[in-house]
């Protein structure tokens, strides 16, 4: 299979953890990066790897991936960080990209 | 890094747009590149990437035979040529840089999308 699942919405309250999954095939084979995306504005990269943070990502932001779901752990969550939230990874055949379908954080 | 998308409009069922991604403040020539959609209201599409000079690409079933990606890496530039267009290729459309490894590739730079839409 080429797609990546997500569930479509999670709510948290103010300062706990929420776990954002991803389940799809190939992510025995490839690993998932994760990117946040506001309304009105571009995404941006918030996982990538196994579990790397780019530059200027608070460290509350974290990644895991076990068998064929990866995940993305927000620690401590602030009110910025309600925005949709959308895992990629290869497809199956690993010549093509795909995304999840998004996880809206509501904070 | 800043990539900057042009091209979007307006264009009739079965017409023809071409997308241009400008970049500057990277070495271009170092990356793959993609081009990634959003329709209205709807989540992250891939459509087609590029390797660095060319000789790779790739794209989603239902653009492959109507969308041409192509680079310039002498003028740091990026295109999606998009013929035969539907209506279900309205959409926000976004380049974004990308670092493709042997089990992991991630997209550390976007631009702010350019908008096409399809209507007649």
């Amino acid at each position: 299979s080429s797609e990546l699942t997500q569930d479509p919405a999670v709510s948290v309250a103010l300062g706990q953890t929420v776990r954002i999954t991803c389940h799809g095939d190939s992510l025995r084979t490839y690993y998932a990066s994760w990117y946040q995306q506001r309304p009105g504005q571009a995404p941006i990269l918030v996982i990538y790897g196994k579990n790397n943070r780019p530059s200027g990502i608070p460290d509350r932001f974290s990644g895991s991936t076990s068998e064929n779901t990866a995940s993305l752990t927000i620690t401590g969550v602030q009110a910025e960080d309600e925005a949709d939230y959308y895992c990629y990874s290869r497809d199956s055949s690993g010549h093509r990209g795909v995304f999840g379908g998004g996880t809206r954080v509501t904070v | 890094v800043q990539l900057v998308e042009s091209g979007g409009g307006l264009v009739q069922p079965g017409g023809s747009l071409r997308l241009s991604c400008e970049a500057s403040g990277i070495t271009f020539s170092y990356y793959w590149m993609t081009w990634v959609r959003q329709a209205p209201g709807k989540g992250l599409e891939w459509v087609a990437h590029i390797n660095q000079d060319g000789t790779e690409t790739h794209s989603m079933d239902s653009v492959r035979g109507r969308f041409t990606i192509s680079r310039d890496n002498a003028r740091n530039s990026l295109s999606l040529q998009m013929n035969s267009l539907r209506a279900e290729d309205t959409a926000v459309y976004y380049c974004a840089r990308g670092v493709r490894e042997l089990r992991r590739d991630w997209f550390d730079s976007w631009g702010q999308g350019t908008l096409v839409t399809v209507s007649s």
